[in-house]
């Protein structure tokens, strides 16, 4: 049981290049979540995904795509990378305690 | 928009002291939740409390949903190293969607030098 994974775990992008973050959990949860940390601001929602098929915006999705592939997968995107992106990426999902946070993807962009 | 205040952002502890944080909702909430973030690891769900006046403990963790509903404290008794970290809380009010989690900005945890 690996809960919540997310590949990958760094990544560096020029300014205009696109990629896309995985994430996946096993947990058998209908919601899933991305946010963005950074230093001093906390946790901050990008997309929400209350059940496949369905996402919506959080409080930052300016620059950002998701696809919820199915149950288990969440997908960002980020289709033309600037600066202002360079954060810590965490995805979550959410059972009947809590929501449960993946490992973090650390993206640099210059 | 919603402001979920906590405090202190950092404080210094000495092995053995117990430890004391809180937040605070400009609004109500329904459910509060206590977070510990390593670093380079994600948040970890540590204690989450469903209603007012609740008090749930973890091991030496002790979390209390305020009676106004628009507080939480974190107490951490008999402090050890392995402590050391950030802590989160975060809230979902009445009528939140399950995307609707506010998130503090944490509690840095270090060791006093």
């Amino acid at each position: 049981n690996a809960g919540v994974t997310q590949t990958p775990k760094f990544q560096v992008l020029k300014t205009g290049q696109s990629m896309t973050l995985q994430c996946a959990q096993d947990m058998n949860h209908n919601s899933m979540y991305w946010y963005r940390q950074d230093p001093g601001m906390g946790l901050r929602l990008i997309y929400y995904s209350a059940s496949e098929g369905t996402t919506d915006k959080g409080e930052v999705p300016n620059g950002y795509n998701v696809s919820r592939l199915n149950k288990r997968e969440f997908s960002l995107r980020l289709e033309s990378a600037a600066p202002s992106q360079t954060s810590v990426y965490f995805c979550a999902s959410s059972g009947s305690f809590g929501q449960y946070f993946g490992p973090g993807t650390r993206l640099t962009v210059t | 928009g919603q402001q979920l205040n906590q405090s202190p952002q950092s404080m210094f502890i000495q092995e053995g002291e117990d430890v004391s944080m809180n937040c605070t909702s400009s609004s109500i909430f329904n459910t509060w939740l206590w977070y510990k973030q390593d670093p380079g690891e994600g948040p970890v769900l540590l204690i989450a409390l469903y209603k007012a006046g609740e008090l749930t403990s973890n091991g030496r963790l002790t979390a209390q949903f305020g009676i106004t509903r628009k507080d939480s404290f974190l107490n951490i008794s008999a402090s050890i190293p392995s402590d050391v970290g950030i802590y989160f809380c975060a809230g979902r009010n009445y009528g939140g969607s399950q995307g609707n989690l506010i998130f503090g900005k944490g509690t840095k945890l270090s060791v006093k030098p």
